[in-house]
């Protein structure tokens, strides 16, 4: 079972710091790897994707990629009350299906 | 431009009665998938479409259920009979085309609770 491995948290990260999520992922297949970000209650809303080795940067977020290490993560600077939510990393097939982690709840304290 | 749109929103029924769920993806997309979402099991594909013709279908339960696209504006999840274990919320998302650069796109989904 190919898989995507995430902490599930909570992590409690303090208003304006950065929070560091952390994805895994089996398939050495995987071509890109995308984040998601979902409210309680509502649907997934697509944050970045990547699928080049290094990082990438959009606002106040960034996604690492390495895929020696078949690993992905996200960064969130100045953290705010309204990043608090769960965290979905996915990573693609070959297909181009989609695998999702089970998602890291984020909670940022004011 | 509008996004996924499914409906119902919500959706409560008996144990054996048929349920349909209705997505209408976004306007020129021609990838559409089915996901349900439990706390147990995550996100999971269930189906999805190219061009309106199902490509893979092995993320489906249950002969229970199944799943159409008569259109490329329309699709149809549906299960009969219903069973309580089916009680999860369901999304449709789509994609214009698919592959590493191809992020999906998701709708409000539909909150399902099978009595």
């Amino acid at each position: 079972q190919k898989e995507v491995e995430q902490n599930s948290g909570p992590l409690s990260v303090p208003e304006g710091a950065i929070a560091s999520l952390n994805c895994t992922y089996s398939d050495r297949g995987s071509q890109s790897f995308f984040w998601y970000r979902q409210y309680s209650g509502k649907s997934p809303e697509l944050i970045m994707f990547i699928y080049s080795n290094g990082d990438k940067e959009d606002g106040r977020f960034t996604a690492q990629l390495n895929k020696a290490s078949q690993y992905v993560s996200l960064l969130i600077r100045d953290s705010q009350p309204s990043d608090s939510a769960t965290y979905l990393c996915a990573s693609t097939d070959s297909w181009g299906k989609l695998q999702f982690g089970a998602g890291t709840q984020v909670v940022v304290t004011p | 431009d509008a996004g996924v749109i499914q409906s119902p929103r919500h959706e409560v029924t008996e144990m054996g009665q048929e349920v349909t769920l209705r997505c209408k993806p976004i306007s020129g997309h021609d990838y559409l998938f089915w996901y349900r979402q439990t706390m147990m099991r995550g996100l999971e594909l269930l189906i999805y479409f190219n061009n309106n013709v199902p490509i893979d279908d092995s993320g489906m339960p249950e002969d229970r259920f199944s799943a159409k696209m008569p259109n490329a504006s329309f699709s149809t999840l549906k299960i009969q009979p219903s069973e309580p274990r089916d009680s999860a919320v369901y999304f449709c998302a789509s994609s214009l085309g698919q592959g590493y650069n191809q992020p999906q796109h998701f709708g409000d989904g539909t909150r399902l609770s099978i009595l």
